[in-house]
């Protein structure tokens, strides 16, 4: 595997559902986030680490919880989702503050 | 207002144009970023920049900081070159306002 990968690459969940998006770079990178997409809206940072913790947090509810246990993995739990969450989650890897690469994203659908 | 506007917002060109999509921001920045985003969602980084120009191919990106304004050229256009392009401004550390995209349509 090469560059920064996601799974699932399309998930399902109902409200009351827990799950978790994974996202791994093999980039050899310092820093990951986690981004989400709505239709028709710009892009929004949700979460950052560096080196293995957490430097940003855009107000983002506490129904996503991000989890960051080495440089390579990181992941977002998700519980008790709203139908408004449904939308595209990208993750993306940067060494540093430099130039980012990012994953092919999760298509979550919230029902 | 947003932070970060881009114009246009829809583009369609002619294979072999050469294209212009612009970006104006309004608050201080540390760099500016653009973006490529094909039909599917995979996102591709094409520049970083704080200052001056950079050329990767067929790809020009260019920043005025006095200004608060940076261009994305594309020479030869290409129907490959079809996506949304992204700018982004980054604001001090880890500080990210993303533009809503040009969406760019190039006809064969």
């Amino acid at each position: 595997e090469t560059g920064v990968t996601q799974t699932p690459r399309h998930l399902v969940m109902g409200m009351t559902n827990k799950k978790s998006l994974k996202c791994e770079q093999h980039l050899g990178h310092n820093a990951m986030y986690w981004y989400k997409q709505s239709a028709k809206k710009p892009l929004e940072l949700m979460f950052v680490y560096s080196l293995e913790e957490r430097v940003e947090n855009n107000s983002v509810p506490s129904r996503f919880s991000p989890e960051c246990p080495n440089s390579s993995h990181l992941f977002l739990h998700l519980h008790t989702l709203q139908p408004e969450d449904s939308a595209l989650y990208l993750c993306a890897s940067s060494q540093d503050r430099r130039v980012q690469y990012f994953g092919p994203g999760t298509r979550l659908t919230v029902t | 207002k947003n932070e970060v506007e881009q114009s246009p917002q829809n583009l369609t060109a002619q294979e072999g144009e050469f294209i212009t999509i612009n970006c104006s921001y309004s608050v201080g920045i540390s760099a500016l970023h653009w973006l490529q985003q094909h039909p599917g969602g995979g996102i591709v980084s094409l520049f970083m920049l704080s200052s001056g120009k950079k050329k990767h191919g067929r790809l020009i990106a260019t920043i005025n900081i006095q200004e608060k304004h940076s261009s994305l050229h594309i020479t030869a256009s290409h129907p490959r070159d079809s996506a949304v392009y992204i700018c982004a401004v980054e604001r001090g550390t880890y500080k990210y306002i993303f533009g809503t995209g040009t969406r760019l349509k190039v006809l064969a």
